[in-house]
């Protein structure tokens, strides 16, 4: 059960966009579309962002999307503002059936 | 308005053992699958285990099986966590999950969490 891929830290600036990516194996991210991810403010719970991939749940801005190719799944955040800095948290179900975590990516405006 | 409140953490020694519970509210419990994650201060966060509506589909992560037992009691809409064999590596926030869709295993994606309860483990 290894984390996930993620990139330690991204950075932007306001209006722009960012592409955070998580990297798995074919027995988690490749081999399901059960692939979420969560924002985590610091001292806040983490809060669902995209969820099978791609979707997004409701009160969630359409700013915030997510994609996945082979063993990559990626979220991308347009139009960054500042109150999107925040930890990013990828995670996939796996062929165990465990869950597994990416090792989480601090996004920096 | 859903609502998840996590209680019984607290300091135990190594090798001790502790129940965590979480009650829930604002939905109805026995169509979701619920899980336990966990986040060790200052570090990531780590999936503990999960169980489905009707508990007949668990998983743990290898760091906690066989030493830590989930469960659920639908008809008092509360989640358990009983982990035994406590180490200083499980001290961690622990939050108690539910998952986004209903079904028989759900979407493994969470879509609300309470606040979590601090399992602290130290002599």
């Amino acid at each position: 059960q290894s984390a996930l891929t993620q990139p330690a830290s991204v950075s932007g600036s306001p209006g722009q966009s960012i592409t955070i990516s998580c990297t798995g194996t074919s027995s988690d991210v490749g081999g399901y579309n059960y692939v979420s991810w969560y924002q985590q403010h610091p001292g806040k719970a983490p809060k669902l962002m995209i969820y099978d991939v791609s979707y997004r749940p409701s009160g969630v801005s359409n700013r915030f999307s997510g994609s996945k190719s082979g063993n990559t799944a990626s979220l991308t955040i347009s139009g960054l503002q500042a109150e999107d800095e925040a930890n990013y948290y990828c995670s996939s179900y796996t062929s165990i059936s465990t869950v597994v975590f990416g090792g989480g990516t601090k996004l920096t405006i | 308005e859903v609502q998840l409140v996590e209680s019984g953490g607290g300091l135990v020694q190594p090798g001790r053992s502790l129940r965590i519970s979480c009650a829930a509210s604002g939905f109805t419990f026995d169509e979701y699958a619920m899980y336990w994650v966990r986040q060790a201060p200052g570090k990531g966060l780590e999936w503990v285990t999960g169980s489905s509506w009707n508990s007949g589909t668990i998983g743990y992560a290898d760091s906690v099986k066989g030493r830590f037992t989930i469960s659920r009691d639908n008809a008092k809409n509360s989640l358990y966590l009983q982990m035994n064999s406590l180490r200083p590596e499980d001290t961690a926030l622990y939050y108690c999950a539910k998952d986004a869709t209903t079904g028989d295993s759900g979407s493994y994606s969470f879509d609300y969490w309470g606040q979590g309860t601090l399992v602290t483990v130290s002599s």
